[in-house]
């Protein structure tokens, strides 16, 4: 079935130390997406990708890195800057076109915890 | 400001009955599109329905319809027939077009609890 898979599904995170978090799809999406989500309340955009070797900063880039060196796969690293890193990371793709009607579909998401 | 706002944090239905879930949008695009996913308590997002701004009749998908009022810029969520599977998180969105007609990025609100009540 095609879909996106993060993993891991859980991690902690030592102070000091950068982890990174794991998004593959197999959907033939050109666009990959990170988007932190804190408890009550929506989605907020990380970094995104419309094109391999290509990514741009969201909203709350800061402390975070990401690289997409395959149109599969979009890693994203919590950096040691990163200084409240407790949250739900979302990973999602979509197709890129002309028009707003292409929807983001997501993964199961990976819950970063700090130890 | 907030481009998405969803004013209702929680909401309660009865088993089978209808629920309206609101949401409202600030834009001065012409040109967008709304739409709504579900996130059950293990925290995937399923999307459930998309309306564009020229669209002149309101989406549905099953059980789910989307009441657009454009003046109003209003796209609410009506799911009929509530079920116990319904209960969730529920999250309204807007994706605003980039100069050229590129897809802008999704926008969120901070999304309504719905607990259905046996």
């Amino acid at each position: 079935d095609g879909g996106i898979t993060q993993s891991p599904k859980y991690l902690f995170r030592k102070e000091g130390q950068n982890v990174t978090l794991s998004c593959e799809q197999n959907l033939n999406h050109d666009a990959m997406y990170w988007y932190r989500q804190d408890p009550g309340q929506g989605l907020r955009l990380i970094y995104y990708s419309q094109i391999v070797n290509d990514f741009q900063k969201g909203d709350i880039a800061e402390g975070y890195s990401v690289s997409r060196e395959k149109k599969e796969s979009f890693p994203l690293t919590v950096t040691s800057a990163q200084k409240n890193p407790t949250a739900f990371y979302l990973c999602a793709s979509s197709m890129v076109g002309q028009g707003s009607h292409q929807p983001q579909h997501f993964g199961d998401g990976t819950r970063l915890s700090i130890l | 400001a907030q481009k998405i706002t969803q004013t209702q944090p929680g909401m309660f239905v009865q088993e089978k009955e209808a629920v309206t879930l609101d949401c409202t949008y600030d834009t001065s695009d012409q040109s967008y599109g709304l739409f709504w996913y579900k996130q059950p308590s293990s925290g995937e997002m399923i999307f459930l329905i998309y309306q564009g701004s020229y669209d002149e009749q309101n989406a549905t998908e099953g059980r789910y319809s989307l009441n657009f009022q454009k003046a109003r810029k209003s796209a609410n969520l009506v799911i009929s027939a509530s079920q116990l599977g319904d209960s969730a998180m529920y999250f309204c969105a807007m994706r605003e077009l980039n100069y050229g007609g590129s897809q802008g990025n999704l926008i969120f609100g901070k999304g309504t609890k719905l607990s259905v009540k046996p």
